[in-house]
């Protein structure tokens, strides 16, 4: 079926390092991926995007990496602040006419003084 | 520029009440969606719009209704709350054929069904 998970529910960083999340996909057809970021209390937040046309996309501090042969799907946060420490949620893209995003788990990252 | 706007943000009912949630944007997008979050899980698609008067199920349509009567605004309603619908709601728009894919989420809705 149509599923989006991770392999990490929580996540903890040293402040200035770098993470990494990880996530799972199973529906081969999905072409489009978000990653988004929710801070406490508020919605979903917009980070980045990658087609499956593509391995590796770069933003400010931030790089969504995606294997298509094992399905999966990274994102990297560069020199990890304080401000980081939120849920990240990865999404598939189910592409049937409209944008109907299946949405993972999530893991939370918490990032360490 | 507001983006997507919710209302109410917070509410309590007692289960068989009904109710509607506003969602509101002012970006001109097409589309519009409903999500529901419980506690340890993603956003869940209930029911979505690819344009004005036009409406779907999503992955949990029961026990929900929806209208798209402007393209401005999403209702989602509930006609008789149950405990289990105690959630919460967020509303997210976007405008195909940009270069962005990526929906933008309203703050939420959360809902308490005693």
């Amino acid at each position: 079926g149509e599923s989006v998970g991770l392999h990490l529910p929580t996540l903890s960083v040293q402040e200035g390092d770098n993470s990494i999340i990880n996530c799972a996909y199973s529906n081969s057809a999905s072409d489009y991926f978000i990653w988004y970021k929710q801070e406490s209390g508020k919605g979903p937040q917009f980070i980045i995007d990658i087609r499956s046309n593509m391995d590796k996309r770069q933003g400010q501090r931030v790089t969504v990496l995606l294997n298509k042969t094992v399905k999966h799907l990274s994102l990297q946060i560069a020199a990890t602040q304080p401000g980081d420490s939120a849920v990240y949620f990865c999404a598939e893209n189910i592409i049937q006419g409209a944008q109907k995003l299946v949405f993972g788990q999530g893991t939370r990252l918490t990032i360490n003084p | 520029n507001a983006g997507v706007t919710q209302t109410p943000k917070f509410r309590v009912l007692k289960t068989g009440q009904s109710m509607t949630l506003l969602c509101a944007q002012d970006m001109n997008h097409e589309y519009m969606y409903w999500y529901r979050q419980d506690p340890g899980m993603g956003l869940r698609l209930i029911h979505y719009s690819v344009g004005e008067g036009t409406t779907a199920k999503g992955e949990v349509p029961d026990g929900y209704n929806v209208s798209r009567l402007k393209k401005q605004n999403f209702l989602l309603g509930l006609e008789s709350a149950a405990p289990s619908q105690t959630s919460v709601y967020f509303c997210a728009s976007l405008s195909p054929g940009r270069n962005v894919w990526g929906q933008f989420f309203g703050p939420g809705t959360r809902l308490t069904v005693l």
